[in-house]
């Protein structure tokens, strides 16, 4: 198994711009994540989805959007690049529930606005 | 608030020796403890999960405490090793829906010198 896996890895935005941050699990799991982690705070959640075609907002949504067609995908979407959105993006996925099941976490996506 | 503070922010060591990480925390109601290992541009690994009724819980070299009475954890690493340079998150989880119900601590940057 490959985990949950992220691309890209790094990507350069000017103000403005959009993007999709893609996230894929291979494990079957139904919950998926999205994390950002700015230097020196804790992860933030962004958005979440219990399974395909349901998606919910976590802490921090405003200024990004996600979708989940299939149980592997959880795609996050950035439509007008800030300064503020400069972080690193961490997807994860769990078999249940975050909060009784092992979170998975994918290697990271480094996002610079300039 | 719920929230989860940890302590050191860093920590320099020598390999060979034994460290303790702090994280104290104010979630509630309380479900779960987790302590994770995060290399450098990786993403977070988990190393134990305790539930209130754990005090204490092994990974190899890594040992994690509890003692929800006074909302507090500890992680223990003995003997280190250079591979243990990493930063330790401690997350908590709060008696929910399983929805948006885990807070992240900042984490404990550990440096372990040869």
């Amino acid at each position: 198994n490959a985990g949950v896996t992220q691309t890209p890895k790094f990507r350069i935005l000017k103000i403005g711009q959009s993007m999709t941050l893609q996230c894929t699990q291979d494990m079957n799991h139904n919950y998926m994540y999205w994390y950002r982690q700015d230097p020196g705070m804790g992860l933030k959640l962004i958005y979440y989805s219990v399974g395909a075609g349901i998606t919910d907002k976590g802490e921090v949504p405003n200024g990004y959007n996600v979708s989940r067609s299939t149980t592997e995908d959880f795609p996050l979407r950035l439509e007008l690049a800030a300064p503020s959105q400069t972080s690193v993006y961490f997807c994860a996925s769990s078999l249940q529930g975050e909060s009784y099941n092992e979170q998975f976490f994918g290697p990271g996506t480094r996002l610079t606005v300039l | 608030k719920n929230q989860v503070e940890q302590s050191p922010q860093s920590l320099i060591i020598l390999e060979g020796k034994n460290c303790t990480l702090q994280c104290n925390y104010t979630v509630s109601p309380f479900s779960n403890l987790r302590w994770y290992k995060q290399d450098t541009g990786r993403g977070p690994v988990s190393l134990t999960i305790m539930t209130f009724s754990e005090n204490t819980k092994s990974n190899g070299r890594y040992t994690a405490t509890l003692d929800a009475d006074t909302k507090q954890s500890s992680l223990h690493i003995t003997a280190s090793q250079l591979s243990d340079s990493a930063s330790y998150i401690c997350v908590v989880g709060r008696l929910d829906t399983g929805r948006r119900a885990l807070t992240f601590g900042s984490g404990t940057r550990l440096q372990v010198q040869p």
